[in-house]
């Protein structure tokens, strides 16, 4: 079952705007990792975010968690045609087996228009 | 250092024939974890080893899927009598320490297609 959801479901802007995606999600987590992934290939691994971490940042990635409201948030601001892409969050929750279970949304298309 | 690797890139079988998807972690990566990504969908778990162990094989659909990983490092997903609804990228990632606590390194998949 899917534990995050991504929204908007999918987003156009122009290059240089910045686009903002968000993740809500069900369950109590020990962590939040957003992806990009092109032509549903391999996934490249952004941002882990801890649950007892608020913001974190890499270049032009800003990623903001919100435990009481179980919702993440991915910034990326002057965005370029490169980064074009699938945009998934996904949350690390206790899966009852003695470790934590990564579980995907299904995503963030986001195309950035030259 | 160099990433995942998983081969082959692209399997077509036949409906009821076996297939072996293969691994090579990270070097060192001591966990490693297999997801199965259908069209449209987010990748979705399917078993994970600590070391040689299956330390939670929770995802696995039915008893068609197995999955090895004898000396702690490359792992092969075995999938039996395989179906057309198997149809789809297998995902395989890496972690460092692993138990679902640190970041996962994906490699490009594997696309399955059953005919």
């Amino acid at each position: 079952s899917q534990q995050g959801e991504e929204d908007p479901q999918a987003l156009s802007i122009q290059e240089g705007e910045n686009a903002t995606m968000n993740c809500s999600y069900k369950t109590s987590i020990n962590n939040l990792q957003w992806y990009r992934q092109n032509s549903g290939r391999g996934l490249v691994h952004l941002i882990l975010i801890r649950s007892n971490e608020r913001e974190k940042h890499s270049g032009r990635l800003r990623v903001t968690l919100d435990t009481s409201k179980k919702s993440s948030s991915l910034l990326i601001t002057a965005s370029r045609a490169a980064d074009t892409a699938s945009y998934f969050c996904a949350t690390a929750a206790y899966s009852g087996a003695g470790s934590y279970q990564l579980t995907f949304g299904k995503g963030t298309k986001l195309s950035v228009i030259p | 250092g160099a990433g995942v690797s998983q081969t082959p890139s692209n399997k077509v079988t036949e409906k009821g024939k076996y297939v072996e998807l293969r691994c090579d972690p990270i070097s060192g990566h001591t966990a490693l974890y297999w997801y199965r990504q259908s069209l449209g969908q987010g990748p979705e778990f399917l078993i994970y080893f600590q070391g040689t162990g299956a330390a939670d094989d929770s995802g696995l659909p039915n008893d068609r899927f197995f999955a090895v990983r004898p000396e702690g490092s490359v792992s092969t997903l075995k999938i039996q009598r395989t179906e057309r609804g198997d149809s789809a990228v297998y995902l395989c990632a890496s972690s460092e320490q692993g138990w679902g606590t640190d970041t996962q390194y994906f490699g490009p998949g594997t696309r399955l297609t059953v005919l």
